[in-house]
């Protein structure tokens, strides 16, 4: 059966470190990747999604960016966080054919 | 542009009532609609999906939705809510893009 991996589960960072959380999928190929962004009191915001290796879309712009070194993976970094860069993060993958995505447990990250 | 819409941010039901969560989607042809809850700190699991056929579909706990053309909407229901329903809701629709669309959330609260 499929999985998804997502951590770290929580992290505190200062002002201005870099960040970088992985996610990784096992049990599927090829599939379609994505990092949403939860703020306290507000919907799932898409942040990137991935269709294939090296292949990113982003949404909004901001402070971050991703990538898919391989086929299973996907990395959300930052050179320099933010304090508006706080909130949940959540990894998502869905099958070739689109539609259901199956998410991750999610990192809460808290940046002071 | 393609949006979903959750109108009801907090609803409150007593324990054993019935219970329905509203959502309406804005799309250029029918989306694939999906509703997923979410558990403090934790991700989103998936309920049910409608992607073409009969309107009324079921889900796991106990949940079902319908799909109403006419109004754009796909409202979530259940029957008789248990304690354990306690949760956020998420209303989601996606395209042939494969992007998923999150409304804002529904905090269900149950009272005992």
């Amino acid at each position: 059966s499929q999985t998804i991996h997502q951590w770290p589960a929580t992290l505190v960072q200062p002002v201005g470190s870099p960040l970088s959380l992985e996610c990784t999928v096992e049990g599927t190929s090829n599939p379609n990747l994505y990092w949403y962004r939860q703020a306290a009191g507000r919907g799932l915001q898409l942040l990137f999604y991935s269709v294939g290796i090296g292949q990113i879309s982003s949404e909004v712009p901001q402070n971050l960016s991703a990538s898919r070194p391989q086929d299973r993976q996907f990395i959300l970094s930052s050179k320099k966080l933010l304090l508006s860069d706080s909130g949940f993060y959540l990894c998502a993958w869905s099958a070739r054919d689109g539609g259901i995505a199956f998410f991750g447990q999610g990192t809460r990250l808290t940046v002071v | 542009a393609q949006s979903v819409t959750q109108p009801d941010i907090h609803i409150t039901v007593s324990e054993g009532a019935s219970l329905e969560l509203r959502c309406n989607y804005s799309y250029g042809a029918t989306p694939y609609l999906f509703w997923y809850v979410q558990s403090p700190g934790q991700g989103l699991q998936l309920l049910l999906k409608y992607f073409s056929g009969d309107t009324l579909v079921q889900g796991i706990k106990g949940f079902e939705a319908e799909f109403k053309r006419s109004q754009s909407s796909f409202n979530l229901r259940k029957p008789s809510v248990h304690w354990s329903d306690a949760a956020e809701y998420f209303c989601a629709g996606g395209d042939s893009s494969y992007k998923l669309i999150f409304g804002s959330g529904t905090r269900l609260l149950v009272r005992p």
